[in-house]
């Protein structure tokens, strides 16, 4: 079955620095992939679509120049949180579709990312 | 606001019980309607999905019944088990969406008693 792996499954950083999140779809090719944050026992919010070779869309009240998003091929999007505070902690989640599935098909889920800033 | 609306937020069933979760959505225009679980620290995966075509569709223990005119759907789970236990989320898309975005509930937590 279709795969994503998001690396690192869990960091821990100090107040100020940079993270990278990697997001990968193994066995499939995805020009769109779409990333969550999510607080304990709630919902997924999305953050930003991201798009293979162009710019990310990111949701209202998300901030662009903290969380940096690239989609540099068809199996790999990265999300930066740049400057990061304690109230950026939180579990991010990666997920794509198949480049030749439609919008009705399946949407695979990464393991997130357990980001922590102390 | 909410696309999607979900409910109970918490659901305690017995082993061997039935679980049932609500969701309800106001845009027509969504015609995709999945179900995720999801364990603690992981991420969702996909359960079941339906499209408004047809108003039931069952896999093993897990069924979903979709009501068009009224605009629900609701996810059925037959002899619940404890390995059960996880958080659910229905969601909804559309053709015109986002290139497929999701549009999700806020999640139920099921708890299944031994």
């Amino acid at each position: 079955g279709a795969v994503v792996s998001q690396h690192p499954s869990w960091v821990i950083c100090k107040s100020g620095t940079s993270v990278k999140i990697e997001c990968r779809s193994l066995d499939f090719q995805a020009t769109t992939m779409f990333w969550y944050r999510q607080f304990p026992k709630q919902s997924l919010m999305l953050m930003a679509t991201s798009n293979e070779g162009s710019k990310a869309t990111y949701e209202q009240g998300v901030e662009k120049d903290k969380f940096l998003i690239n989609h540099a091929s068809l199996t790999l999007s990265t999300l930066t949180v740049t400057s990061a505070h304690p109230e950026d902690s939180s579990f991010y989640i990666c997920s794509a579709r198949d480049v030749r599935s439609s919008y009705n098909s399946p949407l695979h889920f990464g393991n997130g990312t357990r980001l922590t800033v102390t | 606001q909410q696309q999607v609306k979900q409910s109970p937020q918490s659901l305690i069933v017995q082993k061997g019980g039935i679980s049932i979760i609500n969701c309800a959505y106001e845009n027509t225009a969504f015609d995709y309607f999945p179900w995720y679980q999801q364990f603690p620290g992981k991420g969702p995966a996909l359960l079941i999905a339906i499209r408004p075509d047809v108003s039931e569709k069952k896999e093993g223990r897990f069924t979903i019944s979709f009501n068009k005119s009224a605009k629900q759907f609701s996810l059925h789970i037959m002899d619940s088990q404890p390995g059960d236990s996880a958080t659910y989320f229905c969601a909804a898309s559309n053709r015109g969406s986002t290139l497929g975005r999701l549009y999700f509930g806020r999640g139920t937590q099921l708890t299944v008693w031994p």
